[in-house]
């Protein structure tokens, strides 16, 4: 019974460098979201997977910033040209099903730092 | 735009004390969630309120949704040490079921001993 995993847990890069992070949901949990968390802040919605429909993107915040989700399953975060307003922890959340009652479970988070 | 403001953003108290955080918005939310975050760590639920006027219990933690479900409050009494954290309410998307979270930008408390 693994929880949401997420890799790396770090990454340090340089602007103007592309990053993929990673999300490993809970087995089973059809909906999927990226936030994306500066210190000791609340949590910035990115984007939204719900099994196969088209996922809400109305988060992202520049066209730098894609996901996908392979085989309803792992997720991807890609960020192209980074830029040190990128730095941030960036957290995902799977959950059984869409629905504003149900529980999102949330990873660890990738914490980013664009030098 | 649905923003929900928490207050106050930062507490810190001595053990044994009682504290009470608001989150307020001027929308009207089909639910209310809050979460604890420990640091390194992710969000972990703390309770879901979905009727307006609700008051939810779980131990020493008082959870209550406004009558008009635009506000809610966590109350803690006697706080201790692991109370110490991050504490965050997320409001569930009034206009569709999506699950999408609409976050505060949370009140950190920390309880000294």
């Amino acid at each position: 019974g693994a929880g949401v995993s997420q890799s790396p847990s770090n990454k340090v890069t340089e602007k103007g460098k592309d990053v993929e992070l990673r999300c490993d949901p809970i087995s089973g949990h059809t909906a999927l979201y990226w936030y994306r968390q500066s210190l000791g802040q609340g949590l910035e919605f990115l984007i939204y997977f719900q099994g196969n429909s088209a996922p809400d993107k109305s988060g992202l915040p520049s066209d730098r910033f894609s996901a996908e989700r392979t085989g309803g399953s792992v997720s991807t975060l890609t960020i192209q040209r980074t830029q040190q307003e990128d730095s941030a922890v960036y957290l995902c959340a799977s959950s059984l099903d869409s629905g504003s009652y149900n529980e999102q479970f949330f990873g660890p988070g990738t914490r980013l730092t664009v030098l | 735009t649905q923003l929900l403001e928490q207050s106050p953003q930062f507490l810190s108290i001595q053990e044994g004390e009682n504290l009470t955080v608001y989150c307020n918005s001027s929308s009207v939310f089909s639910s209310l969630q809050w979460y604890r975050q420990e640091p390194g760590e992710g969000p972990v639920l703390l309770v879901t309120v979905v009727t307006g006027g609700e008051v939810k219990k779980l131990k020493r933690l008082t959870f209550q949704f406004g009558d008009a479900r635009k506000d809610s409050s966590l109350h803690i009494t006697a706080a201790q040490t692991g109370d110490t954290g991050l504490y965050l309410c997320a409001g569930g998307s009034g206009s569709s079921n999506t699950g999408k979270l609409i976050f505060g930008q949370g009140t950190t408390l920390q309880v000294k001993p």
